[in-house]
């Protein structure tokens, strides 16, 4: 079945770090990628997303690249705020259907 | 905007107990979503509803029943609680297109003692 795979946290960055967090997915046909953040005590929030293949997300200095030949959709910042601190999830929606698969979550801590 | 709104918040029962969690969307959407949120298992989906009248189990259904009461409303039921049972549960609902993103509800903390 369809899956996603994402690094294990949590991440440990002190403001201004580069940040990646990886994520590599199992689907068949062509799946919507997403990342979503969820804040304390908050549900999720669409960060970006990236519908077909090379497709470029985009959103509050996060960036992540569809790459169908690595099934890969890693997150990436030049630098990384205090307020960046949250949990971070990785998911796709499958083409042709109806279900959102998500990751397990990288928690990320940004120290001052 | 509300958007989707779970109630209640925050819940305790005992175990063999049962409750229903609450779920209403006021975006349109045809598609409707309950998970499940553990520590280290990230979010697991329970139930679905991918449209007025029809429900489907996702990964994790046993122990839980689902009413897809009208286009708004999506609940998800508890018979009888299990301490397995105790996390964090969201809501959500999606426009049917695939590449649309979920919209979340704030989430029930349900504790099973």
């Amino acid at each position: 079945g369809n899956s996603v795979t994402q690094m294990e946290g949590p991440v440990t960055l002190s403001e201004e770090a580069f940040l990646t967090i990886n994520c590599t997915y199992t689907a068949t046909g062509y799946p919507s990628l997403f990342w979503y953040v969820q804040y304390p005590g908050e549900g999720l929030q669409l960060l970006l997303k990236a519908t077909k293949a090379d497709d470029k997300g985009s959103n509050k200095g996060f960036e992540a690249t569809y790459r169908k030949e690595t099934t890969s959709f890693h997150l990436e910042k030049g630098s990384v705020q205090v307020s960046d601190s949250a949990v971070y999830f990785c998911a796709l929606s499958e083409s042709g259907g109806f279900k959102t698969i998500f990751g397990a979550g990288t928690r990320l801590f940004v120290k001052a | 905007n509300a958007g989707v709104t779970q109630t209640p918040k925050f819940q305790v029962l005992k175990t063999g107990q049962s409750m229903t969690l609450q779920c209403a969307q006021d975006m349109n959407h045809n598609s409707m979503y309950w998970y499940r949120q553990d520590p280290g298992m990230g979010l697991r989906l329970i139930y679905y509803s991918a449209s007025e009248g029809t429900t489907d189990k996702g990964e994790v259904p046993n122990g839980y029943n689902v009413s897809r009461l009208n286009k708004r409303e999506f609940s998800l039921r508890l018979e009888s609680a299990a301490p397995s049972q105790t996390s964090v549960y969201f809501c959500a609902s999606r426009a049917r297109a695939p590449d649309t993103e979920a919209f979340f509800g704030q989430g029930t903390r349900l504790t099973v003692v």
